[in-house]
C-alpha cells in the first residue's frame, strides 16, 4: 500500500510570508503528527491529530498550526515565516492515536531566505 | 521533563566493527522504547521497538537493543556492520498515549 506523501517536498520562501505543507497518512491510519528536523534541534514534535482534533501539541509558537480533514488527510502552515523556521518538516501515521508506532514520509524541506 | 540522549553524535567504524549505540532516557511509568534509522536519501524508519516482555530485543538488518530498566537505557547494537548501515540513528520513547520524543541521533559512517 501506499506511503506517507508530503507535498512539496522542497520549497523556498521569503521572510514574512507563510507556507502551508500537505500530509497524505497511510490508507487507514487515522492519527498524522508532524516533526520539525534541523541540525542543530533535531527532531521536534509540533502536534498530533486525530480524527480531526489535535489530541497533543508541542512547544512552539503559534505561528504554527496543523489542522487535520475528514479524510485523514492533514495540513500544517507557518505563518510569518523566520530564518529559524527553515527545516525538514516530516509527518509520520499511525493507526491510532498515541504514536506508538509512525509511518514517515519523506518530508517537506523548507528553506526561508 | 521527559527526555532522550543519545551520547554518540557521531561514530566512524569499518567494516565487520562491533557497533553499539548508547541511548538513556528520562521517563516515568511505563515508557515505550524505539530505535529509528535513516539511510541516506531516505524516509526515516522503525529499526526495532520494546514495549514490554522480553529486554532484548531484535529487529531488521541483524540489529537488537537491550532495555535495561535501572540504567534508564536502550542501546543499539550490531555485532559486524557493514557499509550499508551507515545512516543516523535516532532513539525514541513514550509513554503510552502520548507523542515520541526523540533522541539528537547519531551520524554512523561506515568505511568499506
Amino acid at each position: 500500500k501506499a506511503g506517507v506523501t508530503q507535498t512539496p517536498r522542497y520549497l523556498i520562501k521569503t521572510r514574512g510570508q507563510q507556507v502551508t505543507l500537505s500530509c497524505s497518512p497511510i490508507s487507514g491510519h487515522r492519527s498524522v503528527s508532524w516533526y520539525q528536523q534541523t541540525p542543530g534541534q533535531g527532531l521536534q514534535f509540533l502536534f498530533e491529530y486525530f480524527s480531526e482534533t489535535q489530541r497533543n501539541k508541542g512547544n512552539f509558537p503559534g505561528r504554527f498550526s496543523g489542522r487535520q480533514f475528514s479524510n485523514s488527510r492533514s495540513e500544517m502552515n507557518v505563518s510569518t515565516l523566520e530564518l529559524g523556521d527553515s527545516a525538514l518538516y516530516l509527518c509520520a501515521s499511525s493507526q491510532r492515536s498515541g504514536a506508538n508506532v509512525l509511518t514517515f514520509g519523506a518530508g517537506s524541506r523548507l528553506t526561508v531566505l | 521533563a521527559q527526555s532522550v540522549s543519545q551520547h554518540n553524535h557521531h561514530v566512524i567504524l569499518s567494516e565487520a566493527a562491533s557497533l553499539e549505540l548508547g541511548c538513556n532516557y528520562s521517563y516515568g511509568g511505563t515508557v515505550n522504547l524505539f530505535w529509528y534509522v535513516q539511510y541516506p536519501g531516505q524516509h526515516l524508519q522503525l529499526l526495532l521497538k520494546y514495549f514490554s516482555g522480553d529486554p532484548l530485543v531484535k529487529g531488521i538488518k541483524g540489529f537488537e537493543a537491550e532495555f535495561i530498566k535501572s540504567k534508564f537505557s536502550f542501546n543499539l547494537r550490531k555485532p559486524s556492520v557493514q557499509w550499508s548501515d551507515t545512516a543516523e540513528y535516532f532513539c525514541a520513547a513514550n509513554n503510552a498515549g502520548n507523542m515520541l520524543t526523540f533522541g539528537g541521533g547519531t551520524r554512523l559512517m561506515v568505511k568499506p
